[in-house]
């Protein structure tokens, strides 16, 4: 089972939306509705955004939501700030024999 | 908010095994997984299984099969990671996160215990 498909990097200006996507098959992205994302600053834990697709935790700012269509899901970011500057990954569940979940390549974002 | 806090750093010679331990701030084992996930230097995250501290079952990803093994000692509310036959790419960050039971995400990670697999 490969990662899931993440661009290696995407930037912005302060204020900037920006999309990352996260391109799987119908054995993971597409067949569930159980993709996350998380911001990881390195150094320090991954924390969750984004649940279920489109779901955010209580304490995650409205700037960020995530959406999905077929086998890829994005993640937005919109109103973009210097502390978001960091790797995103998605991760969704998968079917295939060899694991439960599988992780996106991983995308940095940088604000320029 | 509950709290990840794992053992500390580890340096290991090729061929040796390491143990990472990995203990919730406040609660008890009670409705929760716990995954195991590591991230290589200037890899990405990496998938390596789950335990379920309640019942002790486990699912690893194939490509640790054989070499990892996860467990928990319910009495001090601690879940292990022990990771066997260990090469230089075995060097990252491992990290273990909590799966509230009947969700497919982790909501809360520890802190990241670096492993150093060197001769």
């Amino acid at each position: 089972q490969s990662a899931l498909t993440q661009p290696a990097s995407v930037s912005g200006p302060p204020g900037q939306s920006i999309t990352i996507s996260c391109t799987g098959t119908s054995s993971d992205v597409g067949g569930y509705n159980y993709v996350s994302w998380y911001q990881h600053h390195p150094g320090k834990a991954p924390k969750l955004i984004i649940f279920d697709v489109n779901n955010r935790p209580s304490g995650v700012s409205n700037r960020f939501s995530g959406s999905k269509s077929g086998n890829t899901a994005s993640l937005t970011i919109s109103g973009l700030q210097p502390e978001d500057e960091a790797d995103y990954y998605c991760m969704s569940y998968t079917s295939t024999s060899d694991l439960d979940y599988v992780f996106g390549t991983g995308t940095k974002v940088a604000v320029l | 908010q509950v709290q990840l806090v794992q053992s500390g750093a580890e340096v290991k010679k090729p061929g040796a095994s390491v143990r990472v331990s990995c203990k919730p701030s406040e609660y008890t084992f009670t409705g929760a997984y716990i995954h195991w996930v590591r991230q290589a230097p200037g890899q990405g995250l990496e998938w390596m299984g789950w335990l379920n501290p309640n019942s002790g079952l486990t699912h690893y990803a194939q490509m640790f099969q054989g070499r990892v093994t996860m467990t928990r000692d319910t009495s001090i509310t601690t879940a292990y990671m022990d990771l066997t036959s260990l090469k230089s790419d075995d060097t990252a960050v491992y990290f273990c996160a909590r799966r509230t039971k009947g969700s497919r995400y982790v909501g809360q990670w520890g802190q990241g215990t670096l492993v150093t697999v060197s001769s």
